[in-house]
Protein backbone atom coordinates (compact mmCIF):
# COMPACT_ATOMS: atom_id res chain seq x y z
CA UNK A 1 0.00 0.00 0.00
CA UNK A 2 0.90 3.28 -0.34
CA UNK A 3 2.24 5.53 2.35
CA UNK A 4 1.42 9.41 3.08
CA UNK A 5 3.18 11.99 4.43
CA UNK A 6 1.76 15.00 6.06
CA UNK A 7 2.82 18.13 7.63
CA UNK A 8 2.16 17.55 11.63
CA UNK A 9 0.82 20.95 12.22
CA UNK A 10 -0.58 23.94 10.48
CA UNK A 11 -2.62 27.16 11.36
CA UNK A 12 -5.22 29.17 9.22
CA UNK A 13 -7.18 32.11 9.97
CA UNK A 14 -10.60 31.53 10.04
CA UNK A 15 -12.53 32.46 6.65
CA UNK A 16 -9.39 32.50 5.30
CA UNK A 17 -8.70 29.19 2.53
CA UNK A 18 -7.26 26.11 4.30
CA UNK A 19 -4.57 24.30 1.82
CA UNK A 20 -3.48 20.70 3.33
CA UNK A 21 -0.86 18.56 1.51
CA UNK A 22 -0.51 15.26 1.21
CA UNK A 23 2.29 12.86 -0.25
CA UNK A 24 1.94 9.71 -1.55
CA UNK A 25 4.65 9.21 -3.79
CA UNK A 26 4.55 5.48 -4.22
CA UNK A 27 0.50 4.72 -4.90
CA UNK A 28 -0.91 2.66 -6.86
CA UNK A 29 -3.04 2.88 -9.92
CA UNK A 30 -5.95 1.49 -8.43
CA UNK A 31 -5.55 3.51 -5.15
CA UNK A 32 -8.41 5.93 -3.77
CA UNK A 33 -6.69 9.13 -1.79
CA UNK A 34 -9.07 9.78 1.00
CA UNK A 35 -9.53 12.49 3.34
CA UNK A 36 -11.23 12.28 6.54
CA UNK A 37 -10.80 14.95 10.24
CA UNK A 38 -11.82 14.18 13.50
CA UNK A 39 -12.26 16.27 16.31
CA UNK A 40 -11.00 16.01 19.61
CA UNK A 41 -12.34 12.70 21.09
CA UNK A 42 -15.12 11.95 18.21
CA UNK A 43 -14.72 9.47 15.68
CA UNK A 44 -13.06 10.48 12.27
CA UNK A 45 -14.86 11.64 9.54
CA UNK A 46 -15.18 11.35 6.15
CA UNK A 47 -14.87 14.88 4.00
CA UNK A 48 -13.61 13.76 0.32
CA UNK A 49 -11.85 11.11 -2.14
CA UNK A 50 -10.77 11.05 -5.66
CA UNK A 51 -8.96 8.99 -7.88
CA UNK A 52 -7.29 10.98 -10.28
CA UNK A 53 -9.83 14.12 -11.31
CA UNK A 54 -10.37 16.81 -8.66
CA UNK A 55 -12.82 16.59 -6.71
CA UNK A 56 -15.62 18.98 -4.94
CA UNK A 57 -18.62 18.56 -2.44
CA UNK A 58 -20.07 20.81 0.12
CA UNK A 59 -17.12 20.56 2.61
CA UNK A 60 -14.39 20.57 0.49
CA UNK A 61 -11.80 20.81 -2.74
CA UNK A 62 -9.55 17.74 -3.50
CA UNK A 63 -6.53 18.29 -6.02
CA UNK A 64 -4.83 15.57 -6.95
CA UNK A 65 -1.54 15.90 -9.13
CA UNK A 66 -1.45 14.66 -12.43
CA UNK A 67 1.23 12.08 -11.08
CA UNK A 68 -0.94 11.01 -8.94
CA UNK A 69 2.16 11.39 -6.04
CA UNK A 70 0.40 14.30 -4.30
CA UNK A 71 -2.73 15.87 -3.11
CA UNK A 72 -4.27 19.03 -1.43
CA UNK A 73 -7.19 18.99 0.51
CA UNK A 74 -8.50 22.34 0.64
CA UNK A 75 -11.71 23.40 2.79
CA UNK A 76 -12.38 27.07 1.28
CA UNK A 77 -13.30 29.12 4.36
CA UNK A 78 -12.48 27.90 7.34
CA UNK A 79 -14.27 28.28 10.58
CA UNK A 80 -13.16 27.56 13.82
CA UNK A 81 -15.35 24.56 13.90
CA UNK A 82 -12.96 23.37 11.20
CA UNK A 83 -9.96 22.67 13.73
CA UNK A 84 -9.29 19.43 13.88
CA UNK A 85 -6.77 16.19 12.71
CA UNK A 86 -6.95 15.77 9.28
CA UNK A 87 -5.88 12.41 8.08
CA UNK A 88 -4.88 11.53 3.83
CA UNK A 89 -5.03 7.92 3.54
CA UNK A 90 -5.23 5.68 -0.07
CA UNK A 91 -7.47 2.58 -0.47
CA UNK A 92 -7.67 0.32 -3.31
CA UNK A 93 -10.13 -0.69 -5.42
CA UNK A 94 -11.18 -3.44 -5.53
CA UNK A 95 -10.13 -4.32 -1.88
CA UNK A 96 -7.80 -7.25 -1.06
CA UNK A 97 -6.70 -9.00 1.48
CA UNK A 98 -3.16 -8.29 1.50
CA UNK A 99 -4.11 -4.65 1.10
CA UNK A 100 -6.73 -3.96 3.98
CA UNK A 101 -3.61 -5.88 5.87
CA UNK A 102 -2.43 -2.03 6.06
CA UNK A 103 -4.66 0.59 6.45
CA UNK A 104 -3.19 3.17 8.53
CA UNK A 105 -4.04 6.23 9.20
CA UNK A 106 -0.44 7.57 10.41
CA UNK A 107 -0.51 10.75 12.15
CA UNK A 108 -2.25 13.36 9.98
CA UNK A 109 -2.10 17.61 9.89
CA UNK A 110 -3.45 19.26 13.25
CA UNK A 111 -5.07 22.30 11.70
CA UNK A 112 -6.06 24.94 13.72
CA UNK A 113 -8.03 27.72 12.74
CA UNK A 114 -7.24 31.33 14.43
CA UNK A 115 -9.73 33.44 15.37
CA UNK B 1 -29.92 4.98 10.06
CA UNK B 2 -28.14 4.72 13.46
CA UNK B 3 -25.09 4.29 11.75
CA UNK B 4 -22.58 2.25 13.33
CA UNK B 5 -22.65 2.00 17.27
CA UNK B 6 -20.20 1.10 19.54
CA UNK B 7 -20.80 -0.06 23.24
CA UNK B 8 -20.15 0.93 25.89
CA UNK B 9 -18.41 4.31 25.73
CA UNK B 10 -16.14 3.99 28.67
CA UNK B 11 -14.76 0.58 30.30
CA UNK B 12 -12.30 0.20 32.84
CA UNK B 13 -10.66 -3.48 33.27
CA UNK B 14 -8.15 -5.22 35.77
CA UNK B 15 -5.10 -6.77 33.95
CA UNK B 16 -5.90 -10.66 32.69
CA UNK B 17 -9.86 -9.64 32.53
CA UNK B 18 -11.79 -10.36 29.18
CA UNK B 19 -14.50 -8.09 27.63
CA UNK B 20 -16.11 -7.61 24.22
CA UNK B 21 -16.77 -4.18 22.70
CA UNK B 22 -19.22 -3.82 20.44
CA UNK B 23 -19.96 -2.80 17.35
CA UNK B 24 -23.22 -3.01 15.06
CA UNK B 25 -24.23 -1.17 11.73
CA UNK B 26 -27.39 -0.79 10.15
CA UNK B 27 -26.24 0.39 6.62
CA UNK B 28 -26.13 -3.18 5.61
CA UNK B 29 -22.31 -2.58 4.69
CA UNK B 30 -20.22 -5.79 4.10
CA UNK B 31 -16.65 -4.19 5.53
CA UNK B 32 -16.13 -3.98 8.99
CA UNK B 33 -12.89 -3.05 11.22
CA UNK B 34 -11.54 -2.22 14.64
CA UNK B 35 -8.76 0.46 14.88
CA UNK B 36 -7.22 1.29 17.48
CA UNK B 37 -5.82 5.02 18.70
CA UNK B 38 -3.26 5.66 21.71
CA UNK B 39 -2.32 9.55 22.57
CA UNK B 40 -1.07 11.32 20.03
CA UNK B 41 -0.97 8.66 17.21
CA UNK B 42 -3.04 8.10 14.25
CA UNK B 43 -5.59 5.06 13.87
CA UNK B 44 -4.11 1.34 13.36
CA UNK B 45 -5.91 -1.66 12.67
CA UNK B 46 -6.62 -4.40 14.57
CA UNK B 47 -8.79 -7.26 12.26
CA UNK B 48 -11.38 -6.60 9.75
CA UNK B 49 -14.09 -8.38 7.63
CA UNK B 50 -15.03 -8.64 3.92
CA UNK B 51 -18.45 -9.96 5.02
CA UNK B 52 -20.13 -12.78 7.17
CA UNK B 53 -17.89 -15.56 8.30
CA UNK B 54 -14.86 -13.68 6.87
CA UNK B 55 -12.38 -11.76 9.11
CA UNK B 56 -8.46 -11.02 9.16
CA UNK B 57 -5.69 -9.49 10.84
CA UNK B 58 -4.57 -6.31 10.24
CA UNK B 59 -1.38 -4.43 11.53
CA UNK B 60 -1.61 -4.77 15.17
CA UNK B 61 -4.17 -8.22 15.68
CA UNK B 62 -1.88 -9.64 18.63
CA UNK B 63 -4.43 -10.08 22.14
CA UNK B 64 -7.84 -9.82 20.17
CA UNK B 65 -10.14 -11.93 18.66
CA UNK B 66 -13.03 -11.39 16.34
CA UNK B 67 -15.69 -12.81 14.67
CA UNK B 68 -18.46 -12.07 12.16
CA UNK B 69 -21.44 -14.10 12.30
CA UNK B 70 -24.21 -11.33 10.74
CA UNK B 71 -23.53 -8.59 8.47
CA UNK B 72 -24.37 -5.85 11.31
CA UNK B 73 -22.35 -7.19 14.11
CA UNK B 74 -18.55 -7.31 14.54
CA UNK B 75 -17.26 -7.84 18.17
CA UNK B 76 -13.84 -7.67 19.53
CA UNK B 77 -13.02 -9.32 22.19
CA UNK B 78 -10.07 -9.01 24.59
CA UNK B 79 -9.33 -12.29 26.02
CA UNK B 80 -6.64 -11.20 28.56
CA UNK B 81 -6.55 -7.52 28.84
CA UNK B 82 -3.06 -6.04 29.41
CA UNK B 83 -2.17 -2.16 29.93
CA UNK B 84 -0.86 -1.55 26.75
CA UNK B 85 -4.39 -2.56 25.45
CA UNK B 86 -5.55 1.36 27.10
CA UNK B 87 -6.63 3.18 24.39
CA UNK B 88 -9.19 4.43 22.11
CA UNK B 89 -11.06 1.49 20.44
CA UNK B 90 -13.15 2.79 16.46
CA UNK B 91 -15.11 0.58 14.50
CA UNK B 92 -15.22 1.40 11.05
CA UNK B 93 -17.90 0.23 8.50
CA UNK B 94 -18.08 0.43 4.15
CA UNK B 95 -19.89 -0.75 1.48
CA UNK B 96 -17.57 -3.20 -0.57
CA UNK B 97 -15.34 -1.40 -2.65
CA UNK B 98 -16.30 -0.33 -5.78
CA UNK B 99 -15.96 1.90 -8.70
CA UNK B 100 -17.14 4.91 -7.46
CA UNK B 101 -15.04 4.02 -3.56
CA UNK B 102 -16.32 3.52 -0.68
CA UNK B 103 -15.58 6.00 2.22
CA UNK B 104 -15.37 4.24 5.47
CA UNK B 105 -17.83 5.14 8.49
CA UNK B 106 -17.11 5.24 12.31
CA UNK B 107 -18.33 5.32 15.39
CA UNK B 108 -18.00 7.20 18.37
CA UNK B 109 -15.46 4.85 20.00
CA UNK B 110 -14.59 3.33 22.90
CA UNK B 111 -12.27 4.43 25.80
CA UNK B 112 -10.78 1.47 27.51
CA UNK B 113 -8.66 1.61 30.15
CA UNK B 114 -6.79 -1.68 31.62
CA UNK B 115 -5.36 -1.12 35.04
Amino acid sequence: DAKTTQPPSMDCAEGRAANLPCNHSTISGNEYVYWYRQIHSQGPQYIIHGLKNNETNEMASLIITEDRKSSTLILPHATLRDTAVYYCIVRPHPFSSGSARQLTFGSGTQLTVLP
Amino acid sequence: NAGVTQTPKFQVLKTGQSMTLQCAQDMNHEYMSWYRQDPGMGLRLIHYSVGAGITDQGEVPNGYNVSRSTTEDFPLRLLSAAPSQTSVYFCASSIQPGARGSPLHFGNGTRLTVT
